[in-house]
């Protein structure tokens, strides 16, 4: 089965650097991938949505990339701001067409 | 003007109890979902229907049981609760089935605690 690794659990960076997250997966490659910020208490939110046809998308301050050879999407946040802290998640379609996520990685920018 | 909610926010009572999360959405979506959340933060699925009809059915207890009266509501009901069943619960929603191009729409959750 199709399995899904954020590579750290935390990452702290100080604020104006980028954080690079890595998303991991097994098996056969989805169709499509998706990030999602979850802030305490609170639920998903989605930030991005890219296509294994696509190398790379933009959203302001957010760039995701989605390298189906390594099995690997990458999201990075640019100019980090301490408002950025949350838990980015990745999601992905498995096999039997189902939304599935990463545990997450907690980002801390400190100001 | 909430697009997913969902009550209660919070939901404590003791094991062997029954209990209801509802959920409503107000996106005009199809389709409706059921996650739990456990303390290491997984996001897992366990319902999911299109139009009222259960089309996702994970491998959970047959003491959760799943209610979409319309489109627009999905309600979860759980029986004989166990310790176990304490969790974050998100309900979700999206246009057309599995969210697999359409991003989902999540509530802020439901934190069920069993004692």
């Amino acid at each position: 089965s199709q399995k899904i690794e954020q590579n750290s659990e935390a990452l702290n960076i100080q604020e104006g650097k980028t954080a690079t997250l890595t998303c991991n997966y097994t098996n056969y490659s989805p169709a499509y991938l998706q990030w999602y910020r979850q802030d305490p208490g609170r639920g998903p939110v989605f930030l991005l949505l890219i296509r294994e046809n696509e190398k790379e998308k933009r959203k302001e301050r957010l760039k995701v990339t989605f390298d189906t050879t390594l099995k690997q999407s990458l999201f990075h946040i640019t100019a980090s701001q301490p408002a950025d802290s949350a838990t980015y998640l990745c999601a992905l379609v498995t096999n039997d067409y189902k939304l599935s996520f990463g545990a997450g990685t907690t980002v801390t920018v400190r100001a | 003007d909430t697009a997913v909610s969902q009550t209660p926010k919070y939901l404590v009572t003791q094991m062997g109890n029954d209990k209801s999360i509802k959920c409503e959405q107000n996106l005009g979506h199809d389709t409706m979902y059921w996650y739990k959340q456990d303390s290491k933060k997984f996001l897992k699925i366990m319902f999911s229907y299109n139009n009222k009809e259960l089309i996702i059915n994970e491998t959970v207890p047959n003491r959760f049981s799943p209610k979409s009266p319309d489109k627009a509501h999905l309600n979860l009901h759980i029986n004989s609760l166990e310790l176990g069943d304490s969790a974050v619960y998100f309900c979700a929603s999206s246009h057309g089935t599995g969210g697999i191009n359409s991003p989902l729409h999540f509530g802020n959750g439901t934190r069920l605690t069993v004692t």
